[in-house]
């Protein structure tokens, strides 16, 4: 059964800091791969799209991707406040099929 | 781009009544819709995919005659929960894809659903 794999949290990281959000998949065919961000009551909203190895920034967001490893993570820059919330680790296998992770809780500590 | 719109956002009611939900694709069309439903604290869980133009398919678990999907038209797709219970609360989401291969899904703003 294809898998996507998070650590469910809670990830406390002190504001400023940099947190690092980590996510494995068990298809090693996967070939894109995606960052939501959930808040409290809300639906996931798109952060982050990577589709090759390496990194990817985007403002105070950078997703790396390791297909070898089947590892990719989400590093987010100058912690806010405002980050705090669920993070969904989602990944597109061959079978053109998105499959989530049940998401890591991320709190950023004023 | 690629903006997803779900009505309604709220829905209390009594149990025993049919709740339609409708997600639309604004700016896409929408081959392809997905329903998930999340309880407080729990993950996202897939409900059923909705294929324009043909039945949905149906999670292991989701009873189908409960919880009908139609997808008539490549930017509409609705869910009806069918004499809903207090059991069936709960937060629906739909999302869809916009058609670029091996691209996101894009996700409505939910509907909470409660029943009392």
């Amino acid at each position: 059964q294809k898998e996507v794999e998070q650590n469910s949290g809670p990830l406390s990281v002190p504001e400023g800091a940099i947190a690092s959000l980590n996510c494995t998949y068990s298809d090693r065919g996967s070939q894109s791969f995606f960052w939501y961000r959930q808040y409290s009551g809300k639906s996931p909203e798109l952060i982050m799209s990577i589709y090759s190895n390496g990194d990817k920034e985007d403002g105070r967001f950078t997703a790396q991707l390791n297909k070898a490893s089947q590892y990719v993570s989400l590093l987010i820059r100058d912690s806010q406040p405002s980050d705090s919330a669920t993070y969904l680790c989602a990944v597109n296998d061959r079978d053109d099929k998105i499959i989530f992770g049940k998401g890591t809780r991320l709190h950023i500590l004023p | 781009g690629a903006v997803v719109s779900q009505h309604p956002s709220r829905v209390i009611c009594k149990s025993g009544t049919s709740v339609k939900i409708e997600c639309r694709s604004l700016d896409f069309q929408a081959t392809t819709m997905f329903w998930y439903r999340q309880f407080p604290k729990q993950s996202l869980m897939l409900m059923a995919t909705s294929n324009e133009g043909s039945k949905a398919t149906y999670e292991q678990g989701v009873e189908k005659d409960k919880f009908l999907i139609n997808h008539a038209s490549l930017t509409l797709s609705t869910l009806t929960v069918t004499s809903a219970h207090p059991e069936d609360s709960s937060f629906y989401i739909c999302s869809a894809s916009d058609g670029q291969p091996m691209g996101p899904q894009h996700f409505g703003d939910g509907t909470r659903l409660s029943i009392l």
